[in-house]
């Protein structure tokens, strides 16, 4: 059964630092990974989609990262501002099969000042 | 400009009533699809069309009645409302192989 794990579910972190949320998955045949960033009340937003030969991209302060050897991809945020509050959604596709993209439960990241 | 648009923003209704939520995509995308978000913010796949035709029906009860009259616009029906229906439902749609563009959500609350 494809799934998409996230951890942590919560973190609260201050201006300024950095932090990095995690997703692991088993979703098979991969087709490609993408992090989505939800505002409270708004719609989810594509930050970034990796295929499988990509290892890193970037998107201003946002650096995803995909190992599909262990199935783990990384998030990170650099210098966190205020405005990053928000849920982050990890989102798998399956080139086969279920023609549905697996939703992780996301991680929900506050960011005080 | 906005790219998928629902309304209403908010619904509040009581148990039994029949609703209707809106979509409509300027995008051009082949691909519409009803999620919905409970309050662990877990994001569910409710129905998929593609070009007007049914793709994907999850377990959803009967109550829920999706309608296409063409590729950019996708209503949602419900009927006999229960309090379970509680929930955020978001519009989205896709274009092959791209990421969802989603709508920014209808509020449902039922009382």
């Amino acid at each position: 059964k494809n799934q998409v794990e996230q951890s942590p579910q919560s973190l609260i972190i201050l201006e300024g630092k950095n932090c990095t949320l995690q997703c692991n998955y088993t979703v098979s045949p991969f087709s490609n990974l993408r992090w989505y960033k939800q505002d409270t009340g708004r719609g989810p937003v594509s930050l970034t989609i990796m295929t499988f030969s990509e290892n890193t991209k970037s998107n201003g302060r946002y650096t995803a990262t995909l190992d599909a050897d262990t199935k783990q991809s990384s998030l990170h945020i650099t210098a966190s501002q205020l405005s990053d509050s928000a849920s982050y959604i990890c989102v798998v596709s399956s080139s086969g099969g279920s023609y549905i993209p697996t939703f992780g439960r996301g991680t929900s990241l506050i960011v005080h000042p | 400009d906005t790219a998928v648009s629902q309304t209403p923003k908010y619904l509040v209704t009581q148990m039994g009533n029949d609703k209707s939520i809106k979509c409509e995509q300027n995008l051009g995308h082949d691909t519409m699809y009803w999620y919905k978000q409970d309050s662990k913010k877990f994001l569910k796949i409710m129905f998929s069309y593609n070009n007007k035709e049914l793709i994907i029906n999850e377990t959803v009860p009967n109550r829920f009645s999706p309608k296409s009259p063409d590729k950019a616009h996708l209503n949602l029906h419900i009927n006999s409302l229960e309090l379970g229906d509680s929930a955020v439902y978001f519009c989205a749609s896709t274009q092959g192989e791209g990421g969802y563009t989603f709508g920014s959500g209808t509020r449902l609350t039922v009382v």
